[in-house]
């Protein structure tokens, strides 16, 4: 059973700051790992999808790298502003479509 | 992408009771899923709802439970039956759109709050 961790549970950092974001998980055979955007209460939004033979991915500030040989996929969010606060969600996909997803992380950018 | 409507957006309901949770999409899509997601955790997968034909539901997940149906490919509907405190909590429908990309969108959820 894939297993999905996300380091560290949660995130406190000064406006401007860099921010990284961990997720790991324990079997190398996915088809794809989307990151996703969750503010309070509210659904999920999708930040970047990487598919399996793909090694990142970027869009505006958000970077997000895969590495399948370790099972590690690294989420950088450049130059983090207050609009940035929210809880991140790492979601591997399996060939089933059965989304394994981790515990997120929640991040707090400070003014 | 797909936009993703979901109707109630939060709702609080009695013990016993049932509440069907409607979701629309703005485009025709191959793959519907609902999750839930309790309060303070991450979102499991309750089932898959294919469109003509009954749902996949995953361990732990019943039909009796929470019926689904799929009449065509925009629509869907998860009914949580019987609700207790314990079914509080957020569903998430989420789809796959037809590009195959295998990127997932999700609609905004309906929190239920059961008491």
């Amino acid at each position: 059973k894939q297993e999905v961790t996300q380091i560290p549970a949660a995130l406190s950092v000064p406006e401007g700051e860099n921010l990284v974001l961990n997720c790991s998980f324990t079997d190398s055979a996915i088809y794809n790992l989307q990151w996703f955007r969750q503010d309070p209460g509210k659904g999920l939004t999708s930040l970047l999808l990487i598919q399996s033979s793909q090694r990142e991915q970027t869009s505006g500030r958000l970077n997000a790298s895969l590495d399948k040989s370790s099972g590690r996929s690294t989420l950088y969010i450049a130059a983090s502003q207050p609009g940035d606060s929210a809880t991140y969600l790492c979601a591997v996909y399996p060939n089933d479509y059965k989304l394994s997803f981790g515990a997120g992380t929640t991040v707090t950018v400070r003014a | 992408s797909a936009v993703i409507s979901q109707k109630p957006s939060r709702d609080i309901c009695q013990r016993g009771t049932s509440l069907t949770i409607q979701c629309q999409v703005d485009s025709q899509v191959t793959m519907m899923f609902w999750y839930r997601q309790q309060p303070g955790q991450s979102l499991t997968l309750i089932a898959t709802a294919n469109q003509g034909s009954e749902a996949t539901y995953e361990s732990g997940f019943v039909i009796d439970k929470f019926p689904i149906s799929r009449p065509n490919l925009t629509f869907s509907t998860l009914t949580v039956s019987n609700m207790s405190p314990e079914d509080s909590s957020i569903y998430l429908c989420s789809v796959e759109t037809t590009e195959n990309t295998g990127e997932l969108f999700f609609g905004e959820g309906s929190r239920l709050t059961v008491l």
